[in-house]
């Protein structure tokens, strides 16, 4: 059971929005620790999505997009493509500088 | 080119030790925080330890503190984590990843090396 929660599975169609949330408490993201998204594709390692909560590093599409609030985050994906069916995972730190992630959500492209 | 290349990985018996390596290239290594992570077959990430750029700051997770050990040769562009008394539950591809600088996201990750704990 992961500290940070995330739904284990969402999909849409090509095209469609999709939201994938991530929560935690006031000891992890509540407590002001930045949230972070990775990607990870079938048979690879993670690859950054989104640093510092909403922060695109070079190379990612702007379809992707990451907010914070309160004890909760979340990633956006908009113009859904069949190449961004992979499993999606976020990331913060605790009070005991234990880097967290959350159990992760696979993206479905119908 | 930026990149990790992990190694050391194989098959072990419970209890037994292994020790993974990792080598950086194409940034200054010395500048930068690194950690293992792992994931179990079919399950999601675990952050295993941190190291800071110099070594003098050391953090694990309660799964394998007092087990596992991690460090740093600057001088080699080189991680490693010792993991002693090795159990099944540790059997997972491990991954080494750099911190980015002044954030607390890790940018660069290695392909990871498989470990399994079985007799």
């Amino acid at each position: 059971q992961s500290v940070l929660t995330q739904p284990p599975s969402v999909s849409g169609a090509p095209g469609q929005r999709v939201t994938i949330s991530c929560t935690g408490s006031s000891s992890n993201i509540g407590a002001g620790y930045d949230v972070h998204w990775y990607q990870q594709l079938p048979g690879t390692a993670p690859k950054l999505l989104i640093y510092g909560n909403s922060n695109r590093p070079s190379g990612v599409p702007d379809r992707f997009s990451g907010s914070k609030s309160g004890t909760s985050a979340s990633l956006a994906i908009t113009g859904l493509q069949a190449e961004d069916e992979a499993d999606y995972y976020c990331q913060s730190y605790d009070s005991s500088l234990s880097a967290l992630f959350g159990g992760g959500t696979k993206l479905t492209v119908l | 080119e930026v990149q990790l290349v992990e190694s050391g990985g194989g098959l072990v018996q419970p209890g037994g030790s292994l020790r993974l390596s990792c080598a950086a290239s194409g940034f200054t290594f010395s500048s930068y925080e690194m950690n293992w992570v792992r994931q179990a077959p079919g399950k999601g990430l675990e952050w295993v330890s941190y190291i800071s750029s110099s070594g003098s700051t050391i953090y694990y997770a309660d799964s394998v503190k007092g087990r596992f050990t991690i460090s740093r040769d600057n001088a080699k562009n080189s991680l490693y984590l010792q993991m002693n008394s090795l159990r099944a539950e540790d059997t997972a591809v491990y991954y080494c990843a750099r911190a980015a600088i002044r954030q607390t996201a890790f940018d660069i990750w290695g392909q990871g090396t498989m470990v399994t704990v079985s007799s």
